[in-house]
């Protein structure tokens, strides 16, 4: 089975400008979260979407939004990029059932950096 | 609340010595326990996991971890380190309250192997 995919690898990014990341969960896999980590604040919570639907959401501002397509598949979006979005964003897919055996299936994160 | 409690964020050992990496947690309900491990620039894979069924749990690449409900703790160890073991090691928690469907990641704790 494969993994779960994230593309770019590496992006490059001006202040000011907007940027879209992208995971491919695990195939049957119908939930997607995506974390921002950075050395300072450590792994975040940035939103998760089951089936389509934003089903939780940690608490970053606005400019950061996500979406999730009926093969699951799933995009964040940054808009007027700051330095402090530098970060390695990483995607999780899980069957979306809670519980002992749903553990989050991590992809190898897009590092950003903001310039 | 649920929380998770990694209480050394960084351990060294020397090569062949056992390997020790404490996490304690906090769940109002019955919880699902997870280890990861993170190499630089990479996601975070999978160690091992928590089920009613056993209360020690073995994972990849050797390493064990032990629930113990009375003292709230999911510690991991290893019984002798090898220099791949480097690495980030992540202990996770999730309650299973219907609805919530949220992992809390400790902090981390930084893993160093003397040659």
């Amino acid at each position: 089975k494969a993994g779960v995919t994230q593309t770019p690898r590496y992006l490059i990014k001006t202040r000011g400008q907007q940027v879209t990341l992208s995971c491919s969960p695990i195939s049957g896999h119908r939930s997607v979260s995506w974390y921002q980590q950075t050395p300072g604040q450590g792994l975040q919570f940035l939103f998760e979407y089951f089936s389509e639907t934003q089903r939780n959401k940690g608490n970053f501002p606005g400019r950061f939004s996500g979406r999730q397509f009926s093969n699951s598949r799933s995009e964040m979006n940054v808009s007027t990029l700051e330095l402090g979005d530098s970060a390695l964003y990483l995607c999780a897919s899980s069957s979306g059932q809670q519980g002992r055996n749903s553990p989050l299936h991590f992809g190898n994160g897009t590092r950003l950096t903001v310039t | 609340a649920q929380s998770v409690t990694q209480l050394d964020s960084h351990v060294s050992v020397s090569e062949g010595t056992p390997v020790l990496l404490r996490c304690n947690y906090s769940s109002s309900y019955s919880p699902s326990l997870f280890w990861y491990v993170q190499h630089p620039n990479k996601g975070l894979q999978l160690l091992l996991k928590y089920t009613s069924a056993a209360t020690l749990v073995k994972g990849i690449n050797g390493f064990e971890a032990e629930f113990k409900k009375s003292e709230t703790s999911f510690h991991l160890t290893k019984p002798s380190a090898h220099m791949s073991d480097a690495a980030e090691y992540f202990c996770v928690v999730s309650d299973s309250v219907p609805g919530t469907y949220k992992y809390i990641f400790g902090t981390g704790t930084r893993l160093k192997v003397l040659a």
